[in-house]
């Protein structure tokens, strides 16, 4: 059972390009939830999103940033117009089913390390 | 508002020692707790969830203890190695909605041989 797959796992955008970051789930998980890693910074919260529904965006940005999850396919976080500042490490997370109840860990990908120069 | 708080920030440790890193975090009324290591340029890797209604989880030569009225947590890890190398980090659920944690800034752990 391959784990949470990403990528690309390292991308390099130029000021005001765009970022298109992929998450493929585990096998029977779905739910996504999308995490950023700033330099000196802890992981925080982005958004969370079933198949065809944002459930949570509270940690996103209000403006550039936009993610999905299509009925097909994986789950895009989509960074337009990149700065300097969303250099970071951005992580995509999946469960069966959420709730604490599950007592299902979450289980995280590998990464995807954005450099905006 | 739930923090969440890892001390020390640092630590480096013989190989062989017993070690112990701690997590608190403000508001009690938690659902459960996990620790993860994290690899440098790697993702994380779950180590142990704690339930609401558990003291207590151990995996090999972890240990990691839960006290929710004092709202603290500890990771002990025995005999250290130094492929214990890389920084540990405990979430809690902002929710109900498991997925949604929110994360300690981290201990990096070093062991040396």
């Amino acid at each position: 059972n391959a784990g949470v797959m990403q990528n690309p796992r390292h991308l390099v955008r130029r000021r005001g390009q765009e970022a298109r970051l992929r998450c493929s789930p585990m096998k029977g998980h779905s739910h996504v939830y999308w995490y950023r890693q700033l330099p000196e910074e802890g992981l925080k919260f982005m958004v969370y999103l079933q198949k065809e529904n944002i459930i949570d965006e509270s940690g996103m940005p209000k403006e550039r940033f936009s993610a999905e999850f299509p009925k097909e396919g994986p789950s895009i976080l989509r960074i337009q117009q990149v700065v300097r500042g969303d250099s970071a490490a951005y992580f995509c997370a999946s469960s069966p089913v959420p709730g604490h109840s599950s007592g299902n860990t979450i289980y995280f990908g590998e990464g995807s390390w954005l450099t905006v120069v | 508002k739930q923090e969440v708080t890892q001390i020390p920030a640092a630590l480096s440790v013989p190989e062989g020692e017993n070690l112990v890193l701690n997590c608190s975090f403000t508001d009690s009324a938690i659902y459960n707790l996990q620790w993860f290591r994290q690899d440098p340029g790697k993702g994380l890797t779950s180590l142990l969830l704690i339930q609401s209604s558990q003291r207590e989880q151990t995996s090999g030569r972890l240990n990691a203890s839960l006290d929710k009225s004092s709202g603290r947590s500890t990771l002990y890890i025995a005999a250290s190695q130094p492929g214990d190398s890389a920084t540990y980090l405990c979430a809690v659920p902002s929710d109900n909605q498991g997925g949604k944690l929110i994360f300690g800034q981290g201990t990096e752990l070093s062991v040396k041989p």
